[in-house]
Order: C-alpha cells, then sequence, then structure tokens
C-alpha cells in the first residue's frame, strides 16, 4: 500500500515556468514531510522539508506548501531551469511506534525543464 | 556538512559471488542507517534500517541471509549481497541519519550492481 502518493508522473515545463509538483498522505502520525532530488546515476539530495506546525517554508526557489486538513503537500519550483531536470521524490515520516524515522515515498517525478 | 559516501560506486561481478557495499557518513556520526534498492525509473524501496551495535531490521520480503547488514560503528554499515544472481542487479543506496530524533536523512552517491 502506497502510504504517500505523488502525482504527477512526468512534467514538462518550460524555462522560466512554475513547476507544480502534488503529494498526497493518509497516515496523521506523520510529521516530516521531505522533498528530494535525484539526477540519473546519484543518490538523492535533501531539498527541503516541512512539518506540519508550518502552511509554507520557501527557500530559494522552492517553497513546500502544506495543507494539514487536506494532508496534501506540493513543492513548487519558481523559474525553473533546465538544470532542474531530474526526478523529484516526496516522503514522510513518524517517529512513532516502530517506524521510528523510517522514510515513505512517493513514487518520483521526472521533471523536464525546456529551454 | 552531512556528507555520505558509498563504495564502491559500481560494482560486476559473477552470478554466485558475494559482494560487499560499504556506507560511511564523512562528517557525522550516524546512529541509524538505511538501506535501500531502485530499480530503473522507480522508487527507493527500503531494504533495512540499521543501528549501530545491533542487529538490523528489515522489511517484509527482503531475505536477511541473503542481504547482511552490519553497522560495526557510528559511522560505518556494509550490506554484503551473498550468492548474487542476475535478479539481484539493481542499484543500491544507502542513508544516514545523525541522532535519534533528527529527521534529515543524508544519502550516498548509490552503488550499482550488476550480476552476469
Amino acid at each position: 500500500q502506497q502510504q504517500v502518493k505523488q502525482s504527477p508522473q512526468s512534467l514538462i515545463v518550460q524555462k522560466g515556468g512554475i513547476s507544480i509538483i502534488n503529494c498526497a498522505y493518509e497516515n496523521t502520525a506523520f510529521d516530516y514531510f521531505p522533498w528530494y532530488q535525484q539526477f540519473p546515476g546519484k543518490g538523492p539530495a535533501l531539498l527541503i522539508a516541512i512539518r506540519p506546525d508550518v502552511s509554507e517554508k520557501k527557500e530559494g526557489r522552492f517553497t513546500i506548501s502544506f495543507n494539514k486538513s487536506a494532508k496534501q503537500f506540493s513543492l513548487h519550483i519558481m523559474d525553473s531551469q533546465p538544470g532542474d531536470s531530474a526526478t523529484y521524490f516526496c516522503a514522510a515520516s513518524s517517529l512513532m511506534g516502530s517506524t521510528l524515522g523510517r522514510l515513505y515515498f512517493g513514487r518520483g517525478t521526472q521533471l523536464t525543464v525546456w529551454p | 556538512g552531512a556528507v555520505v559516501s558509498q563504495h564502491p560506486s559500481r560494482v560486476i561481478c559473477k552470478s554466485g559471488t558475494s559482494v560487499k557495499i560499504e556506507c560511511r557518513s564523512l562528517d557525522f556520526q550516524a546512529t541509524t542507517m538505511f538501506w535501500y534498492r531502485q530499480f530503473p525509473k522507480q522508487s527507493l524501496m527500503l531494504m533495512a534500517t540499521s543501528n549501530e551495535g545491533s542487529k538490523a531490521t528489515y522489511e517484509q520480503g527482503v531475505e536477511k541471509d541473503k542481504f547482511l547488514i552490519n553497522h560495526a560503528s557510528l559511522t560505518l554499515s556494509t550490506l554484503t549481497v551473498t550468492s548474487a544472481h542476475p535478479e539481484d542487479s539493481s542499484f543500491y543506496i544507502c542513508s544516514a541519519t545523525p541522532g535519534r530524533y533528527l529527521r534529515e536523512q543524508y544519502f550516498g552517491p548509490g552503488t550499482r550492481l550488476t550480476v552476469t
């Protein structure tokens, strides 16, 4: 059972545009929501993360929006650049129970930014 | 900071042999390390969680006798794929977290295993 659902599977955006990737979860025990960026043949790199006590977090061109009541969160990449072309994974974790700190990943979004 | 290395980056081995992959946290002590495998164009699948000095906890469906994990120190965890077969060919990635209640997981660059 997929604990974190991510969409879209692939996304094509023109340079300078806004890329938006959405994730949804069911487990209300989740209290940490990171986004990872992965280039082909490389390990994932932590981009930005949010906790449910805030609705938005911004770091440079990357913003996470969080809707606790809807159990959804999204990544917005402003002024998208060709160098942003990568696979993006959302994830969630909880410190409760036996799953201490374990990350549940979405299926990933392949982002392509056209120059 | 928060750098995790893996060695080797690529390995090709013959069917039936064993392969060891090392995961090191270079600038922090990792109380917990995670091992994942990733197939092309798919998400990361957690294989096991290891805490320093204790036995690893394996995910359902992962054979613990085939994928041996040793978390010998606060900076080193190893994954040994025993009696490897072509279906074990995959991208293996480790991650490490600096502390029990620190949530960030930092990933290594991954190891591409090809079993011929």
